[in-house]
């Protein structure tokens, strides 16, 4: 079974900082898809980036980027220029390709001071 | 947009009651599922359902059951409630292998 570990409850950066979260996974696929959903204090879940992993380049949205090391089943999201809206949960999850469930990990709080 | 609404942001409920959540999605969606989230413990799948009538069981399904009698909807019941099912309860859909796009969230406190 697939297990993704998010090794930060809790992660704090100053206004204008960078910051990295980190997520590891475990699987046996070499055919799957990797995602970071961020979860605001309202509670609505929403995706913040996709990485397929047949892909070597990292993806990037915006102020949003990962470092994808597939060898070392590695995925950290980087958040450049931290905002007061990036305070969230952050989740790690996996979805194995032909399948439609994912498995997330268990959060990265992320607290951001002005 | 997709769109996933949750009948009841809040709910409390006595134990013993029968409960039942309500999902919709809007965007014609072949996936549902229905989370429970805990602190310290993430999401947790209970069900989903990839076709009408169709449902499989997730991680922690013990205590519920779901119902999918048409595309758009996706119900969670609560046969008799219980004060460890006190919980956030999350929906999703999705369509194929794609990312799942999430309802806002019910909060259900059983007392």
């Amino acid at each position: 079974a697939q297990t993704v570990t998010q090794s930060q409850p809790e992660m704090s950066v100053q206004e204008a900082e960078t910051v990295t979260l980190s997520c590891t996974y475990d699987t046996s696929e070499s055919d799957y898809y990797l995602f970071w959903y961020k979860q605001p204090p309202s509670r609505q879940m929403i995706l913040v980036i996709r990485q397929e992993a047949y892909k070597q380049q990292n993806a990037t949205e915006n102020r949003f980027s990962v470092n994808f090391q597939k060898a070392a089943k590695s995925f950290s999201l980087k958040i450049s220029d931290s905002q007061l809206g990036d305070a969230a949960m952050y989740f790690c999850a996996y979805l194995n390709s032909g399948y439609s469930t994912l498995t997330f990990g268990k959060g990265t709080m992320l607290l951001v001071s002005p | 947009d997709v769109k996933v609404t949750q009948s009841s942001r809040y709910l409390v409920k006595r134990t013993g009651e029968k409960v039942f959540l309500e999902c919709v999605q809007d965007m014609d969606h072949e996936n549902m599922f229905w989370y429970r989230q805990d602190p310290g413990l993430g999401l947790r799948l209970i069900y989903f359902s990839y076709d009408v009538k169709m449902k499989e069981k997730g991680d922690i399904p013990e205590g519920y059951s779901v119902s999918r009698e048409k595309k758009e909807r996706f119900s969670l019941i609560l046969e008799s409630a219980s004060t460890n099912q006190t919980s956030m309860y999350l929906c999703a859909s999705s369509w194929g292998t794609s990312e799942q796009y999430f309802g806002p969230g019910t909060r259900l406190t059983v007392t």
